[in-house]
């Protein structure tokens, strides 16, 4: 069964610190790995990442893939209280009637001044 | 610049009803998508669809149907709402494996009792 499992589920950290989301996965013929942040509705999307070991920044964000372990992390520097959201990591895997996405049940951020 | 646009935002139902979730994109994206979220969980995959006329079932189908006779139309019907069903509804488009460009509706907070 394809899943995406992410940690913690929830974490809460003083505005400033650096915190670093995990999300690891087994899927069958994996095609990308993405990060969506979701506030009060629709998730957005952050980054797609298909090759490991490079990493994707935008701004204070970053994140970076192994396909071997198959695990991603999001790196969050300098936190700020507008960073507090869900962050959804989603898995893309091709299935005979195209792709599909399969998402981990999310880290909940929450940051305090 | 509508995107993808999701009727009704909120909801309430009584058990035994019946109701459509409207969703509407105007991107001419081929791939859409109904994705349900529990509080505290990620999305899981409801119905999807590749194209007009073609329709598949996701993670969790039970309880709902779809159609699709256009490109721009895929709305989700619930036939005898019951209360695990309460539940915010995502709709979701992109073009064939470009999941960087999906774009999500604002969500249809959905309560059944």
């Amino acid at each position: 069964e394809d899943k995406v499992v992410q940690s913690p589920l929830s974490l809460v950290v003083h505005e400033g610190d650096t915190v670093t989301l995990n999300c690891s996965y087994e899927v069958t013929n994996f095609r990308s790995l993405l990060w969506y942040k979701q506030e009060k509705k629709a998730p957005t999307f952050l980054f797609m990442l298909t090759s490991s070991g490079i990493e994707k920044k935008s701004g204070r964000l970053s994140s970076i893939l192994d396909k071997k372990e198959l695990f991603s992390i999001l790196n969050i520097t300098a936190t700020q209280t507008g960073d507090s959201a869900i962050y959804l990591c989603a898995v893309e895997f091709k299935k005979t009637s195209g792709s599909r996405l399969t998402f981990g049940e999310g880290t909940q951020l929450t940051v305090n001044p | 610049n509508a995107g993808v646009t999701q009727t009704p935002k909120f909801r309430i139902l009584k058990i035994g009803q019946s109701m459509t979730l409207q969703c509407t994109q105007d991107m001419n994206h081929n791939y859409m998508y109904w994705y349900r979220q529990d509080p505290g969980m990620g999305l899981k995959l409801i119905y999807y669809s590749v194209g007009a006329g073609i329709t598949d079932k996701g993670e969790v189908p039970n309880g709902y149907n779809v159609s699709r006779s256009t490109t721009e139309d895929f709305p989700l019907r619930l036939e005898l709402a019951a209360p695990s069903q309460t539940s915010v509804y995502f709709c979701a488009s992109s073009y064939p494996s470009v999941w960087a460009e999906a774009f999500f509706g604002q969500g249809t907070r959905l309560t059944v009792v």
